[in-house]
């Protein structure tokens, strides 16, 4: 079946440096990816998605990068702030509308 | 505008007693429900989802089951826990075609 790991399951970054979350999957089949920042206690929220046909996008303060070739995806967060501190997933969309998670990616920024 | 609904927050039940989980979803229709479990620590397993009333797929063998009775309400139940069912139990929703998923406040349960 299909996996959606991280690389790293923690990071920690200064306030205003900017951060790099990584993501690798396995399913070259899946068609959308989707980033979600879960505060603790609470339901993961959507930040932002990327469609397989692109290898970036931009939101706001935040960028997701798609590298097909080896299957890797990565957020970044431009001038981290500590409401930023939460966990990070990615998760990968296949046909059918089935959704796979990854483990998550615990950010802290340090004030 | 959609909102989605869990209840109860956090529950402390004994082993071998029975579960009930309900989720609800305002503002929208026909959507695709989902329920997940989320250990401590760990990512999002997907247990089950639902693209209609009556319609229930199942991605994990377990002794947890899910109903949907009406077209906005899913049910997440057990006849008898055991202690790896504690975790936190996330509902979420999206329409069909659609990528994004939205999630629920969750509930904590743990079994004792």
């Amino acid at each position: 079946g299909e996996s959606v790991g991280l690389h790293l399951p923690t990071l920690s970054v200064q306030e205003g440096d900017n951060s790099i979350i990584n993501c690798a999957y396995s399913n070259s089949a899946s068609d959308y990816f989707i980033w979600y920042k879960q505060e603790s206690g609470k339901g993961p929220q959507f930040i932002i998605d990327i469609r397989s046909n692109m290898d970036k996008r931009q939101g706001q303060r935040v960028t997701v990068l798609l590298n097909k070739t080896v299957k890797h995806l990565s957020l970044q967060i431009a001038a981290t702030q500590p409401g930023d501190s939460a966990v990070y997933f990615c998760a990968e969309c296949t046909t059918g509308n089935q959704f796979y998670f990854g483990t998550g990616t615990s950010l802290t920024v340090i004030p | 505008s959609q909102t989605i609904h869990q209840w109860p927050a956090t529950l402390v039940q004994p082993v071998g007693s029975p579960l009930s989980l309900e989720c609800t979803v305002e503002g929208t229709s026909n959507p695709n429900l989902y329920w997940y479990r989320q250990a401590a620590g760990r990512g999002l397993q997907l247990l089950f989802y639902s693209v209609g009333i009556g319609q229930i797929s199942s991605e994990v063998p377990q002794n947890l089951s899910a109903s949907r009775p009406q077209d906005r309400q899913f049910i997440l139940s057990s006849k008898k826990l055991l202690l790896s069912d504690s975790g936190f139990y996330l509902c979420a929703w999206n329409q069909d075609l659609a990528r994004e998923q939205y999630f629920g406040p969750g509930t904590r349960l743990t079994v004792t």
